[in-house]
């Protein structure tokens, strides 16, 4: 079946650094990957959607510069939260799907704690 | 742009009764609909799917309903049980921009 794996699973970082979190589709192509974010005590918030072979598409508030995404491959994408500060902390989900279909499968998620 | 309401945000159910969670959404051109289960400190587990075209969808333990009239979606937990507790989210889709908005979630709490 699809599956979505995120690393890490939690990481602790210090305000001001940056850190990196990956996403690894197995059993299925990952045509897109939509990188989402929820912080404590609210929903899901999208970031971006990345296109193999396209332009990624930043949602309103989150921007390249802050939170730059790679997806190289059709297996594998990649995002950088840069200058981390307490606003960013939270739960980073990535979801991909194959070509046309409608449906995302999400990873278990990477929690974002910034001390 | 699309909005969506979810409701209640608390529930608290007895093992072996019902739970009932809505979802309200605002765009009539919205195709996808989705139910997600989050456990503690994990991810989005997929429980059901639904497109537009089919209002009623019955999975293990529960029933999605959708009234498109009304632009409602509906998870009816039957015979809840404690492995049920968790938090509930909907998505919501309008196909072709792949973008997903989210319910803001249902706290379930199934006391044994």
């Amino acid at each position: 079946g699809a599956l979505v794996y995120q690393y890490p699973r939690r990481t602790i970082c210090k305000s001001g650094t940056s850190m990196r979190m990956e996403c690894q589709a197995v059993g299925f192509q990952a045509t897109s990957v939509a990188w989402y974010r929820q912080s404590p005590q609210k929903t899901f918030e999208l970031i971006a959607l990345s296109t193999v072979n396209s332009a990624i598409k930043y949602e309103q508030n989150f921007t390249q510069e802050k939170f730059p995404i790679s997806h190289p491959n059709l297996s594998f994408s990649s995002m950088t939260v840069l200058n981390a500060y307490l606003e960013d902390r939270g739960l980073y989900l990535c979801g991909a799907r194959t070509g046309g279909a409608e449906t995302l499968y999400f990873g278990s998620g990477t929690r974002l704690t910034v001390l | 742009g699309e909005q969506v309401e979810q409701r209640p945000p608390h529930l608290s159910v007895r093992e072996g009764d019902s739970a009932v969670i809505i979802c309200t959404y605002t765009d009539p051109n919205s195709y996808y609909f989705f139910w997600y289960k989050q456990e503690p400190g994990a991810g989005l587990q997929l429980l059901m799917k639904v497109f537009s075209s089919t209002e009623i969808n019955e999975g293990q333990g529960f029933t999605v309903l959708l009234n498109k009239k009304d632009k409602q979606l509906s998870l009816n937990l039957t015979a809840a049980h404690p492995g049920d507790s968790a938090v509930y989210f909907c998505a919501v889709s309008g196909g072709g921009n792949y973008k997903y908005v989210f319910g803001a979630g249902t706290r379930l709490k199934v006391i044994a």
